[in-house]
């Protein structure tokens, strides 16, 4: 099994452009989130999804849109990339059902926005 | 709301150093606890947990027990490696979702 994959492994954008971030995964995992890392920050939410066609928002949705055609899938779009959204993005899957279900995180994209 | 305040670092030690990472959360109901590792270049792994209270998680030589009196879940290692340089990051989800709120990350360095 790959696990959760992310792709690009790195990005650089200038502002004003759009771009998706890939994320899937291939242990059927229900739940999915996108979580952006920055220095002394920690992890923070961006949306998620608990299953095909559902979506919210996390902490920090603006600037971000996603979308759940498939339970594989779940990219991550910037409609219109500003410097504030360089950061590290990591998806992370896990199964549904239960408090203590691990979630599995990608590698990463590393975007920045000149 | 969910919130877990952590240890600042950076913590730098030697090999074979006693590892204690300070983690409290503030929760509603009985949340899950977590402790996520990442190696340089990486992402998330998780390291242990622990869902209900007074269990004791584990793994590689770490443990931290889910104290629910304190509302704490500190990360202890009796002897740590070189290998073990990473962010730690404390976790917890709870309630009927299924987000999990990150601590900021404790950067640990152990030299040789």
């Amino acid at each position: 099994n790959a696990g959760v994959t992310q792709t690009p492994k790195f990005q650089v954008l200038k502002t004003g452009q759009s771009m998706t971030l890939q994320c899937a995964q291939d242990m059927n995992h229900e739940y999915m989130s996108w979580y952006r890392q920055d220095p002394g920050m920690g992890l923070r939410l961006i949306h998620y999804s608990v299953g095909a066609g559902i979506t919210d928002q996390g902490e920090v949705p603006n600037g971000y849109n996603v979308s759940r055609s498939t339970t594989e899938d779940f990219p991550l779009r910037l409609l219109s990339a500003a410097p504030s959204q360089t950061s590290v993005y990591f998806c992370a899957s896990s199964a549904r059902g239960g408090e203590g279900d691990t979630q599995y995180f990608g590698p990463g994209t590393r975007l920045t926005v000149l | 709301g969910n919130s877990v305040t952590q240890m600042e670092g950076p913590v730098t030690l030697s090999e074979e150093a006693f590892l204690t990472i300070n983690c409290t959360y503030t929760a509603t109901g009985y949340p899950s606890l977590f402790w996520y590792v990442q190696y340089p270049g990486e992402g998330l792994q998780l390291l242990l947990k622990a869902t209900k209270a007074d269990d004791k998680g584990s793994n590689k030589g770490f443990e931290a027990t889910y104290r629910k009196e304190t509302t704490s879940f500190h990360l202890e290692k009796g002897s740590v490696q070189v290998s073990d340089s990473a962010v730690y990051f404390c976790a917890l989800r709870g309630g009927s979702n299924y987000k999990l709120t990150f601590g900021k990350g404790t950067l640990l360095t152990v030299n040789p």
